[in-house]
C-alpha cells in the first residue's frame, strides 16, 4: 500500500541552524509529494510540492527534491527563524479520481533565539 | 476569496451521541475531502465528495457518512459516538477529483466524554 514516514521529532534547533527533516515513501505508481505545515491552532497549509522525479519544490526558503531512485522528498532550509516552530506534515496522492492525501505523522520543529 | 471554514471550532459529545460539522469549501472550488487527526498524528483520510457524490472513501466505518451541497459545502456525520472518535476533524477543498492541491481549514476539535 501506499504510505510516508518521517524521521520522529521534536527537532530543536537555534536561531540561523541548517534544517532537513526526512521523509520516505512507499506508492503504486507515480505520486505526487508535497510538505504542508500546521502552526498552532491553525490547520495545515501547504509549503511546497513536486509532482514527478527530481523536480524540486521550494517556498519561504525550503526546499524538496523528489528522489525516485531513493523514494526520498526530505525538506531542508539553510536559516531557520523562531517563526518557522511549527509541525511539518510530508504526505503523497496518487491517482485521479477520489485523490486522498496520505501523510505521515509529522516532525515537530522547534526553533530558538 | 474566502478560504475553506469550518464550524463549530470546537465541541463535546457524550459516547453514542451523534454529531454534524461542517464545512464551506474555497470559493470556486467543487471538491471537499475530510479528515481524522488524532492527537499527535498525521490527519487520516475519511472521505471526498465532488460535485455531490462520494468519490472515495478511506478506511472508516459506515457510522461516518457526509453530505455536499449544490453551493459545494460539505457536511460531516458520525454517528453512536465512541470514545475513540475524539480528535481534530479537518476539512480540505480542491478544484476537481484529481486536483492535487487541497487547501485546509482549521478544523472542529471534537471530545467524546
Amino acid at each position: 500500500g501506499n504510505s510516508v514516514t518521517q524521521m520522529e521529532g521534536p527537532v530543536t534547533l537555534s536561531e540561523e541552524a541548517f534544517l532537513t527533516i526526512n521523509c520516505t515513501y512507499t506508492a503504486t505508481g507515480y505520486p505526487s509529494l508535497f510538505w504542508y505545515v500546521q502552526y498552532p491552532g491553525e490547520g495545515l497549509q501547504l509549503l511546497l510540492k513536486a509532482t514527478k522525479a527530481d523536480d524540486k519544490g521550494s517556498n519561504k526558503g525550503f526546499e524538496a527534491t523528489y528522489r525516485k531512485e531513493t523514494t526520498s522528498f526530505h525538506l531542508e532550509k539553510g536559516s531557520v527563524q523562531v517563526s518557522d516552530s511549527a509541525v511539518y506534515f510530508c504526505a503523497l496522492s496518487v491517482g485521479q479520481a477520489g485523490t486522498a492525501l496520505i501523510f505521515g505523522k509529522g516532525t515537530t520543529l522547534s526553533v530558538s533565539s | 476569496e474566502t478560504g475553506v471554514t469550518q464550524s463549530p471550532t470546537h465541541l463535546i459529545k457524550t459516547r453514542g451521541q451523534q454529531v454534524t460539522l461542517r464545512c464551506s469549501s474555497q470559493s470556486g472550488h467543487n471538491t471537499v475531502s475530510w479528515y481524522q487527526q488524532a492527537l499527535g498524528q498525521g490527519p487520516q483520510f475519511i472521505f471526498q465528495y465532488y460535485r455531490e457524490e462520494e468519490n472515495g472513501r478511506g478506511n472508516f466505518p459506515p457510522r461516518f457518512s457526509g453530505l455536499q451541497f449544490p453551493n459545494y459545502s460539505s457536511e460531516l456525520n458520525v454517528n453512536a459516538l465512541e470514545l475513540d472518535d475524539s480528535a481534530l476533524y479537518l476539512c480540505a477543498s480542491s478544484l476537481g477529483s484529481g486536483g492535487d492541491i487541497q487547501y485546509f481549514g482549521a478544523g472542529t476539535r471534537l471530545s467524546v466524554l
